[in-house]
């Protein structure tokens, strides 16, 4: 079965600090994707990122970064110099190749960022 | 343009009412969502439409109703409704390959059961 664990229920940093959202994810599937959302205050999902079981390459996209790590079945979030715009809850969550279309969420991190 | 769009942003309905939500997608995506979501939790799927046909229900009760018109347009009926019904309602698009499917999220209807 598959399963997503954000165990960071929330964080709170002063602004300019980096932080990390973990995420831990379970599968039987070799082939599965992983994604990162962001919700903030007014609701709606922003899609981040989509990174694929067979591609474990790093990204970064200006200040997020993202480490995926299969040995440990992990996928990280980094935001590095976080802003008050940063502040929302991010939602990590699983695919597997058969039913793609069912997505299993992580129970989220709230994020807040100070200034 | 990854845009999916809803109406209403709020809705509040008493218990006999009659109501629906709905979504637009013009991206060409031929799945489409709709989620419930409490508060600090996170979405939880109803159900899927792929070219237009209902795929997935997640067993939910008879009193919402789903309608995909077309391609672009999802609905979803609303009757008899509880007040722990209450809830964000998310609709999603995606582009319905059977594998890599990033589904897009429109902004959601906040809906009060009175």
């Amino acid at each position: 079965a598959q399963k997503v664990t954000q165990a960071q229920t929330e964080i709170s940093v002063v602004e300019k600090e980096d932080v990390t959202l973990d995420c831990v994810y379970e599968t039987r599937d070799t082939t599965y994707y992983l994604f990162w959302y962001k919700q903030p205050p007014s609701g709606e999902l922003v899609f981040l990122i989509r990174r694929n079981s067979f591609d474990e390459q790093n990204e970064i996209s200006g200040r997020y970064s993202w480490n995926f790590q299969k040995s440990t079945s992990s996928f990280n979030f980094t935001i590095t110099a976080s802003q008050v715009v940063d502040s929302a809850v991010y939602f990590c969550a699983l695919s597997e190749a058969e039913g793609a279309q069912k997505l299993v969420f992580g129970q989220g991190t709230r994020l807040t960022i100070n200034p | 343009d990854t845009e999916v769009t809803q109406t209403p942003k709020h809705l509040v309905m008493g218990m006999t009412n009659k109501k629906s939500l709905k979504c637009e997608q013009h991206m060409g995506h031929r799945a489409m969502y709709w989620y419930k979501q409490k508060a600090k939790k996170p979405p939880e799927l109803m159900f899927v439409y792929s070219y237009e046909k209902l795929s997935i229900n997640e067993s939910v009760p008879s009193r919402f109703s789903p309608e995909c018109p077309n391609s672009s347009l999802l609905n979803l009926h609303l009757h008899a409704l509880q007040p722990e019904d209450s809830a964000l309602y998310l609709c999603a698009s995606s582009q319905s390959r059977g594998f890599e499917e990033t589904q897009y999220f429109g902004p959601g209807t906040r809906l009060l059961v009175l």
